[in-house]
């Protein structure tokens, strides 16, 4: 149980355009989701918090206009990154929260996307 | 801004118990904490999670001391596959209920 899916694994993209990157929980429904980041070699950076049916919470530093959050339904999010750049070249990873238990402050998470703009 | 602090990087051999400690000095009463475990180019992994005291499952414990200012989790007997980075995540004091924040994580490289 508790399996989070992300999708595509791996996209390649011009400057200039935009990508999106879908995150799915499979067997529960996720009020909350999570986009971090995740430099070579560093920690996994908080991106934004997706609530389900309203915006969502970006960390401070994140451009809420670069890096589009919609949160759907309880099962999906997607983070688009709008004209792309070679500084965005990243791993994006998501995690979902199960709406069932909230209160346990568990996460679980995507196997995440990599990311890479020419 | 509060954060936790574990050691950057450890080394092991298989079979050897590893004990792995963080520091978290601001964390809030009703906190858990939570390991999770990564390996490159995957989304992390739940390990364990705790309050107080000891909790153990199939795959590490987690040792919590009484003022909870820190936390130590335990792997036994460890083979070249717990080769990973591990990170120690509590929720914040004074952040919503829903934000937690990752740090730097060990990396730990188990040899033969």
């Amino acid at each position: 149980g508790a399996v989070v899916s992300q999708h595509p694994s791996r996209v390649i993209c011009k400057s200039g355009t935009s990508v999106k990157i879908e995150c799915r929980s499979l067997d529960f429904q996720a009020t909350t989701m999570f986009w971090y980041r995740q430099f070579p070699k560093q920690s996994l950076m908080l991106m934004a918090t997706s609530n389900e049916g309203s915006k969502a919470t970006y960390e401070q530093g994140v451009e809420k206009d670069k890096f589009l959050i919609n949160h759907a339904s309880l099962t999906l999010s997607t983070l688009t990154v709008t004209s792309a750049h070679p500084e965005d070249s990243s791993f994006y990873i998501c995690s979902a929260r199960d709406k069932k238990r909230e209160g346990y402050n568990e996460q679980f998470f995507g196997p995440g996307t990599r990311l890479t703009v020419l | 801004l509060a954060k936790t602090t574990q050691p950057i990087s450890m080394d092991s051999y298989e079979g050897q118990e590893v004990n792995i400690t963080c520091s978290h000095n601001n964390i809030a009463t009703n906190d858990y904490i939570t390991w999770y475990q990564q390996f490159p180019s995957q989304g992390p992994r739940f390990i364990i999670q705790g309050y107080k005291t000891k909790v153990t499952n199939e795959v590490a414990s987690l040792f919590i001391p009484a003022d909870r200012k820190s936390s130590t989790l335990s792997l036994p007997r460890v083979s070249l596959s717990d080769t990973a980075v591990y990170y120690c995540l509590v929720v914040l004091p004074g952040s919503s209920a829903s934000k937690i924040i990752f740090g730097s994580g060990t990396r730990l490289s188990i040899r033969p």
